[in-house]
Protein backbone atom coordinates (compact mmCIF):
# COMPACT_ATOMS: atom_id res chain seq x y z
CA UNK A 1 0.00 0.00 0.00
CA UNK A 2 0.92 3.22 -0.94
CA UNK A 3 1.62 5.40 1.87
CA UNK A 4 0.91 8.88 0.46
CA UNK A 5 -0.59 9.07 -2.79
CA UNK A 6 -1.75 11.94 -4.93
CA UNK A 7 -3.72 12.19 -7.94
CA UNK A 8 -3.26 12.48 -10.92
CA UNK A 9 0.02 12.37 -11.51
CA UNK A 10 0.24 14.15 -14.65
CA UNK A 11 -2.70 17.11 -15.28
CA UNK A 12 -2.32 19.20 -18.48
CA UNK A 13 -4.90 21.98 -18.93
CA UNK A 14 -5.43 25.42 -20.32
CA UNK A 15 -4.87 28.52 -18.94
CA UNK A 16 -7.57 30.38 -16.92
CA UNK A 17 -9.11 26.66 -15.88
CA UNK A 18 -9.92 25.66 -12.31
CA UNK A 19 -8.06 21.99 -11.04
CA UNK A 20 -7.65 20.29 -7.89
CA UNK A 21 -4.90 17.65 -7.09
CA UNK A 22 -5.73 15.13 -3.88
CA UNK A 23 -3.46 13.41 -1.70
CA UNK A 24 -4.34 11.05 1.11
CA UNK A 25 -1.89 9.39 3.39
CA UNK A 26 -2.50 6.19 4.96
CA UNK A 27 0.18 6.58 7.72
CA UNK A 28 -2.13 7.50 10.57
CA UNK A 29 0.03 10.89 10.53
CA UNK A 30 -1.83 14.45 11.95
CA UNK A 31 0.23 17.11 9.76
CA UNK A 32 0.24 17.10 5.84
CA UNK A 33 1.43 19.34 3.67
CA UNK A 34 1.52 21.18 -0.44
CA UNK A 35 4.98 22.07 -1.50
CA UNK A 36 5.74 23.20 -4.93
CA UNK A 37 9.15 22.53 -7.17
CA UNK A 38 9.60 24.53 -9.66
CA UNK A 39 11.27 24.08 -13.19
CA UNK A 40 14.97 24.51 -11.55
CA UNK A 41 14.00 21.84 -9.15
CA UNK A 42 13.92 24.10 -5.73
CA UNK A 43 11.28 22.64 -3.70
CA UNK A 44 9.16 25.17 -1.44
CA UNK A 45 6.77 24.83 1.20
CA UNK A 46 3.46 25.92 0.19
CA UNK A 47 0.69 25.16 3.38
CA UNK A 48 1.06 22.80 6.25
CA UNK A 49 -2.30 20.87 7.78
CA UNK A 50 -1.98 19.94 12.03
CA UNK A 51 -5.10 17.87 12.21
CA UNK A 52 -6.99 19.72 9.42
CA UNK A 53 -5.92 23.03 10.79
CA UNK A 54 -4.14 25.17 8.73
CA UNK A 55 -0.70 25.81 10.25
CA UNK A 56 1.90 27.76 7.69
CA UNK A 57 0.31 29.49 4.76
CA UNK A 58 3.50 31.03 2.73
CA UNK A 59 3.35 33.55 0.21
CA UNK A 60 0.91 31.54 -2.03
CA UNK A 61 -1.74 33.33 -4.44
CA UNK A 62 -4.85 33.09 -2.96
CA UNK A 63 -5.53 31.52 -5.90
CA UNK A 64 -3.97 28.28 -4.33
CA UNK A 65 -6.89 26.92 -2.00
CA UNK A 66 -6.09 23.98 0.25
CA UNK A 67 -8.82 21.72 2.08
CA UNK A 68 -8.57 18.98 4.14
CA UNK A 69 -11.93 16.88 4.93
CA UNK A 70 -10.07 14.83 7.59
CA UNK A 71 -6.65 14.89 8.84
CA UNK A 72 -6.16 11.56 5.85
CA UNK A 73 -6.45 14.02 3.14
CA UNK A 74 -5.50 17.25 1.93
CA UNK A 75 -6.54 18.39 -1.54
CA UNK A 76 -5.21 21.35 -3.23
CA UNK A 77 -7.40 23.34 -5.57
CA UNK A 78 -6.03 25.94 -7.56
CA UNK A 79 -8.22 28.41 -9.69
CA UNK A 80 -7.52 30.52 -13.08
CA UNK A 81 -4.36 28.38 -13.71
CA UNK A 82 -1.75 30.73 -14.76
CA UNK A 83 1.44 29.53 -16.90
CA UNK A 84 3.89 30.17 -13.97
CA UNK A 85 2.06 27.71 -12.12
CA UNK A 86 3.51 24.89 -14.04
CA UNK A 87 5.34 22.77 -11.86
CA UNK A 88 5.29 19.65 -9.79
CA UNK A 89 3.41 20.00 -6.48
CA UNK A 90 4.50 17.29 -3.76
CA UNK A 91 2.24 16.32 -0.76
CA UNK A 92 3.67 14.94 2.47
CA UNK A 93 2.77 14.17 6.01
CA UNK A 94 4.45 13.28 9.52
CA UNK A 95 3.70 12.39 12.99
CA UNK A 96 5.08 15.14 15.51
CA UNK A 97 6.97 13.63 18.25
CA UNK A 98 7.82 10.86 16.42
CA UNK A 99 11.41 12.16 14.41
CA UNK A 100 9.76 14.47 12.09
CA UNK A 101 10.42 12.54 9.25
CA UNK A 102 8.07 13.48 6.08
CA UNK A 103 7.05 11.29 3.84
CA UNK A 104 6.64 12.64 0.19
CA UNK A 105 3.90 11.11 -2.27
CA UNK A 106 5.17 10.78 -5.75
CA UNK A 107 4.19 14.57 -7.11
CA UNK A 108 1.53 15.45 -9.32
CA UNK A 109 3.51 17.37 -12.59
CA UNK A 110 0.53 19.83 -13.72
CA UNK A 111 1.21 21.96 -16.99
CA UNK A 112 -0.53 24.75 -17.97
CA UNK A 113 -0.74 25.64 -21.11
CA UNK B 1 14.73 33.55 7.81
CA UNK B 2 16.73 30.08 7.89
CA UNK B 3 18.43 29.39 4.68
CA UNK B 4 20.13 25.70 3.09
CA UNK B 5 23.19 26.24 0.95
CA UNK B 6 24.41 23.56 -1.84
CA UNK B 7 27.35 24.74 -3.34
CA UNK B 8 27.77 21.88 -5.88
CA UNK B 9 25.13 22.02 -8.69
CA UNK B 10 26.48 18.52 -10.12
CA UNK B 11 29.23 15.89 -9.06
CA UNK B 12 30.06 13.01 -10.70
CA UNK B 13 31.86 9.69 -9.12
CA UNK B 14 33.33 6.53 -10.50
CA UNK B 15 31.24 3.41 -9.17
CA UNK B 16 32.29 2.13 -6.19
CA UNK B 17 33.94 5.53 -4.96
CA UNK B 18 33.38 7.32 -2.26
CA UNK B 19 31.67 10.46 -2.56
CA UNK B 20 30.87 14.23 -0.51
CA UNK B 21 27.88 16.29 -0.71
CA UNK B 22 28.64 19.64 0.91
CA UNK B 23 25.49 22.15 2.62
CA UNK B 24 25.47 24.73 5.08
CA UNK B 25 22.68 26.44 6.78
CA UNK B 26 22.17 29.48 8.61
CA UNK B 27 19.41 29.79 11.61
CA UNK B 28 19.58 31.09 14.87
CA UNK B 29 17.88 28.35 16.25
CA UNK B 30 19.52 26.16 18.80
CA UNK B 31 17.12 23.02 18.48
CA UNK B 32 16.32 22.14 15.00
CA UNK B 33 16.33 18.44 12.25
CA UNK B 34 18.63 18.32 9.45
CA UNK B 35 17.80 16.17 6.58
CA UNK B 36 19.42 14.50 3.21
CA UNK B 37 16.70 13.60 0.24
CA UNK B 38 17.35 11.91 -3.05
CA UNK B 39 15.44 12.39 -5.84
CA UNK B 40 15.84 9.87 -8.93
CA UNK B 41 14.25 10.36 -12.15
CA UNK B 42 11.32 8.78 -11.11
CA UNK B 43 10.85 11.84 -8.95
CA UNK B 44 9.52 10.26 -5.93
CA UNK B 45 11.30 12.09 -2.70
CA UNK B 46 13.17 9.54 -0.22
CA UNK B 47 14.53 10.17 2.86
CA UNK B 48 18.51 9.34 2.87
CA UNK B 49 19.77 10.15 6.54
CA UNK B 50 18.04 12.61 9.34
CA UNK B 51 20.16 14.32 12.16
CA UNK B 52 18.98 15.84 15.26
CA UNK B 53 20.99 18.82 16.10
CA UNK B 54 21.03 17.98 19.56
CA UNK B 55 22.76 15.06 18.88
CA UNK B 56 26.64 14.99 18.61
CA UNK B 57 26.88 11.70 17.16
CA UNK B 58 27.06 12.09 13.11
CA UNK B 59 23.87 9.56 12.01
CA UNK B 60 25.04 6.72 9.69
CA UNK B 61 22.52 4.76 7.34
CA UNK B 62 24.49 1.81 5.89
CA UNK B 63 26.71 3.05 2.98
CA UNK B 64 25.65 6.79 3.99
CA UNK B 65 26.84 9.22 6.70
CA UNK B 66 26.83 12.34 7.70
CA UNK B 67 29.62 14.78 9.19
CA UNK B 68 27.17 17.54 10.95
CA UNK B 69 29.38 20.83 12.09
CA UNK B 70 27.05 22.97 14.46
CA UNK B 71 29.11 25.29 15.19
CA UNK B 72 30.10 25.69 11.30
CA UNK B 73 26.32 24.97 10.13
CA UNK B 74 27.41 22.37 8.28
CA UNK B 75 25.98 19.41 6.93
CA UNK B 76 27.20 17.32 4.53
CA UNK B 77 26.78 13.33 3.42
CA UNK B 78 28.94 10.78 2.66
CA UNK B 79 28.08 7.86 0.12
CA UNK B 80 30.52 5.50 -0.03
CA UNK B 81 30.51 2.85 -2.23
CA UNK B 82 28.32 4.65 -4.57
CA UNK B 83 26.30 2.14 -6.87
CA UNK B 84 24.29 3.05 -10.30
CA UNK B 85 21.32 3.63 -7.98
CA UNK B 86 22.80 6.71 -6.14
CA UNK B 87 22.55 7.99 -9.35
CA UNK B 88 19.68 10.75 -8.61
CA UNK B 89 19.41 14.91 -7.23
CA UNK B 90 20.20 14.86 -4.05
CA UNK B 91 18.57 18.07 -1.78
CA UNK B 92 19.60 18.97 2.22
CA UNK B 93 16.86 20.03 3.97
CA UNK B 94 16.11 22.03 7.34
CA UNK B 95 13.63 22.16 9.76
CA UNK B 96 13.36 23.59 12.93
CA UNK B 97 11.79 22.01 16.35
CA UNK B 98 12.43 20.97 19.83
CA UNK B 99 14.00 17.34 20.46
CA UNK B 100 10.56 16.18 21.39
CA UNK B 101 9.05 17.17 18.11
CA UNK B 102 5.80 18.73 17.62
CA UNK B 103 4.63 21.16 15.13
CA UNK B 104 3.92 21.25 11.55
CA UNK B 105 6.76 23.10 10.44
CA UNK B 106 7.64 22.90 6.45
CA UNK B 107 11.34 21.89 5.45
CA UNK B 108 13.44 24.61 3.83
CA UNK B 109 15.02 22.77 1.02
CA UNK B 110 18.93 23.76 -0.70
CA UNK B 111 18.77 24.09 -4.60
CA UNK B 112 20.30 20.24 -5.00
CA UNK B 113 23.03 18.29 -6.40
CA UNK B 114 22.56 16.47 -9.20
CA UNK B 115 25.11 13.19 -8.54
CA UNK B 116 26.41 11.38 -11.90
CA UNK B 117 27.75 7.71 -11.19
CA UNK B 118 30.43 7.28 -13.73
CA UNK B 119 30.43 3.01 -14.63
Amino acid sequence: DTAVSQTPKYLVTQMGNDKSIKCEQNLGHDTMYWYKQDSKKFLKIMFSYNNKELIINETVPNRFSPKSPDKAHLNLHINSLELGDSAVYFCASSQPGTGDIQYFGAGTRLSVL
Amino acid sequence: AQTVTQSQPEMSVQEAETVTLSCTYDTSESDYYLFWYKQPPSRQMILVIRQEAYKQQNATENRFSVNFQKAAKSFSLKISDSQLGDAAMYFCAYRAGSPSGGGADGLTFGKGTHLIIQP
